[in-house]
């Protein structure tokens, strides 16, 4: 089946490291997300990219950074880790429109990481 | 840019109790209103959705209501079962925005047997 996959599932860091955050799809959509959730706070969008050439900032993009190296991969970067960045992130994909459900987000499983 | 607000952050019910999910937005533009599903440990996973040219929307056990006006959907989810226990997110997007969904905060219900 079409799916969304991440790596690392969990990581562990130290603060100030440089983390990157992997995502791949094989739905064959345009649109790709990366998410930040914490407990309480819901899903907080840190960057969405609509396709290879286009990348735009979502609400809580301070701290990070991310590559549309394919239609099928978009890694988010942490440059500087800190701990307050210690969540669950989630990449998501979505199609361009075509059909009912054209906005529905496809999560991939998640990567947990903490920043010591 | 768009605002979302759910109401209750926690929820418990009896098994065979129904469960109502309250959200409002704020930007009258949002014509899209899904309804994800997160069990404990899981990906979030689309559970039903609704568009602004549609009030009420099905599927068996579970509905959603919209009311454009006040700018406020609802998740209706009857007979209940263990099963049912995650956290629930609303969530409100506009067609010419690339699909950029703003969240709600969650709801954790819970289902006692």
């Amino acid at each position: 089946d079409a799916d969304v996959t991440q790596t690392p599932r969990n990581r562990i860091t130290k603060t100030g490291k440089r983390i990157m955050l992997e995502c791949s799809q094989t739905k064959g959509h345009d649109r790709m997300y990366w998410y930040r959730q914490d407990p309480g706070l819901g899903l907080r969008l840190i960057y969405y990219s609509f396709d290879v050439k286009d990348i735009n900032k979502g609400e809580i993009s301070d701290g990070y950074s991310v590559s549309r190296q394919a239609q099928a991969k978009f890694s988010l970067s942490l440059e500087s880790a800190i701990p307050n960045q210690t969540a669950l992130y989630f990449c998501a994909t979505s199609d361009l429109g075509r059909g009912e459900s054209y906005n529905e987000q496809f999560f991939g499983p998640g990567t947990r990481l903490t920043v010591l | 840019g768009e605002n979302v607000e759910q109401h209750p952050s926690t929820l418990s019910v009896q098994e065979g109790d129904s469960a109502v999910i309250k959200c409002t937005y704020s930007d009258s533009a949002s014509n899209y209103f899904p309804w994800y599903k997160q069990e404990l440990g899981k990906r979030p996973q689309l559970i039903i959705d609704i568009r602004s040219n549609v009030g009420e929307k099905k599927d068996q056990r579970i509905a959603v209501t919209l009311n454009k006006t006040a700018k406020h959907f609802s998740l209706h989810i009857t007979e209940t079962q263990p099963e049912d226990s995650a956290v629930y997110f609303c969530a409100a997007s506009y067609n010419t925005n690339a699909g950029k969904s703003t969240f709600g905060d969650g709801t954790t219900l819970t289902v006692k047997p």
